[in-house]
């Protein structure tokens, strides 16, 4: 089955942009999607098929996905937008769905 | 916009059974994949398996047979079972609208916090 591996942590300056990468053996042939947790609250879907954003999601939060990593981008980061972020896809070779373990964005 | 809500016991006994239910508004459960995630204390997400109106089920294999999940259409509600549970199982469980491989999962209950606990 799929592993997909991120970054524990990432840190940024307010205003600065934010790279999450989430790798995978060929995950730029599988649809990503992001979510971001906050403290105490549910996942919310920011990012969904490699670079789509659902309503809600601001246009500084973007996507892409190549090769063997999908990158989450936040741009002119904000304090608001400390969170944990999660990429997901679905294992079609397994049929099941798999998350990476999450990296929690610290915005210094 | 579609609100899911769970609701279950928040504290169940080692080797007992785990029971929640998901109550969904706004939407058909008859539409839709309707799946649950579970997240154990500072931990990340994990799936556990999603139900399709038409009954069909897919559960994780990590979880080795104590996972069933059911339906009642008449209630607009879905709901998930783990047997011989273990303080291993603690977790926060939510339910959410699984809308498909290209989209992932779109809605979200508030979750609800399960304790194995004696």
């Amino acid at each position: 089955s799929s592993v997909l591996t991120q970054p524990p942590s990432v840190s940024v300056a307010p205003g600065k942009t934010a790279t999450i990468p989430c790798g995978g053996d060929d995950i730029g042939s599988d649809s990503v999607h992001w979510y971001q947790q906050k403290p105490g609250q549910a996942p919310v879907l920011v990012i969904y098929y490699d670079s789509h954003r659902p309503s809600g999601t601001p246009e500084r939060i973007s996507g892409s996905n190549s090769g063997n990593t999908a990158t989450l981008t936040i741009s002119r980061v904000e304090a608001g937008d400390e969170a944990d972020y999660y990429c997901q896809v679905w294992d079609s070779s397994s049929d099941l769905w798999v998350f990476g373990g999450g990296t929690k964005l610290t915005v210094l | 916009q579609v609100h899911l809500q769970e609701s279950g016991p928040g504290l169940v006994k080692p080797s007992e059974t785990l029971s929640l239910t998901c109550i969904v508004s706004n939407e058909s459960i008859s539409s839709s994949y309707w799946t649950w995630i579970r997240q154990s204390p500072g931990k990340g997400l994990d799936w556990i398996g999603y139900i399709h109106y038409s009954g069909t089920t897919n559960y994780n294999p990590s979880l080795k047979g104590r996972v069933s999940m059911s339906l009642d259409t008449s209630k607009n509600q879905f709901s998930l079972t783990l047997t011989s549970v273990t303080p291993a199982d603690t977790a926060v469980y939510y339910c959410a609208r699984d809308a498909g491989s290209s989209w992932g999962f779109d809605f979200w209950g508030q979750g609800a916090q399960v304790t194995v606990s004696s």
